[in-house]
């Protein structure tokens, strides 16, 4: 099973910052990664895939970067509609898929 | 706009079983596998199952085996989730989620359904 490790667990951002968020993987992914935003009380919602393709409707300020077993989450010019936690997601290794545990983007 | 509806879910004692129910709609739900993920209270997302387009492939999470069965009924649009033999582990808001065509992460989910398992 392919281990998903995120940092930090908890990120405080003043609105208009970036945020910089990291997902490592145990093993190589290649480009095999997503990223889910879920604000609470929500499903999930898919971010970026293939680590660094942005899903339909998701604002430009969302870039992801990576490959093999480091990954980057960047909102730049962060907004408070931006708070959430956000979860990576690796789907090279199967099954089972796995997540990380997650970063809690706090607005300060 | 893909939409995912959940039905199902409760509260159960240690031991029983429910089924869980998604119906997907504005997309053609017999082109594509289907998951299910659960988060347990205050936890992370955890993948349960999932199945092929046509259903006849199926896997499971090792915690869940054995004990849970996915199915589905193109006729119907719908994913099914047949839990038996429920304990308190499996406590948790469980979604339904659809993969791309051709990549492993999940573009749609549904609403969530709380499970409880107590006694």
């Amino acid at each position: 099973e392919i281990v998903m490790t995120q940092s930090p667990a908890t990120l405080s951002v003043s609105p208009g910052e970036s945020a910089t968020l990291s997902c490592r993987a145990s093993q190589s992914l290649g480009a095999d990664l997503a990223w889910y935003q879920q604000k609470p009380g929500q499903a999930p919602r898919l971010v970026i895939y293939d680590a660094s393709s942005r899903a339909t409707g998701i604002p430009a300020r969302f870039s992801g970067s990576g490959s093999g077993t480091d990954f980057t989450l960047t909102i730049s010019s962060l907004q408070s509609d931006d708070l959430g936690v956000y979860y990576c997601q690796q789907y090279r290794g199967w099954p089972p898929w796995t997540f990380g545990q997650g970063t809690k983007v706090e607005i300060k | 706009e893909v939409r995912l509806l959940q039905s199902g879910g409760g509260w159960v004692q240690p031991g029983g079983s429910l089924r869980l129910s998604c119906v997907g709609s504005d997309f053609t739900f017999s082109s594509y596998a289907m998951s299910w993920v659960r988060q347990a209270p205050g936890k992370g997302l955890e993948w349960v199952s999932d199945i092929a387009s046509a259903g006849f492939t199926t896997h499971y999470a090792a915690s869940v085996k054995d004990r849970f069965t996915i199915s589905r009924d193109n006729s119907q649009n719908t994913l099914y989730l047949q839990m038996d033999n429920l304990q308190a582990g499996d406590t948790a808001i469980y979604f339904c989620a659809k993969p791309g065509l051709t990549s492993w992460s999940f573009d749609s989910w549904g609403q969530g359904t709380l499970v409880t398992v107590s006694s």
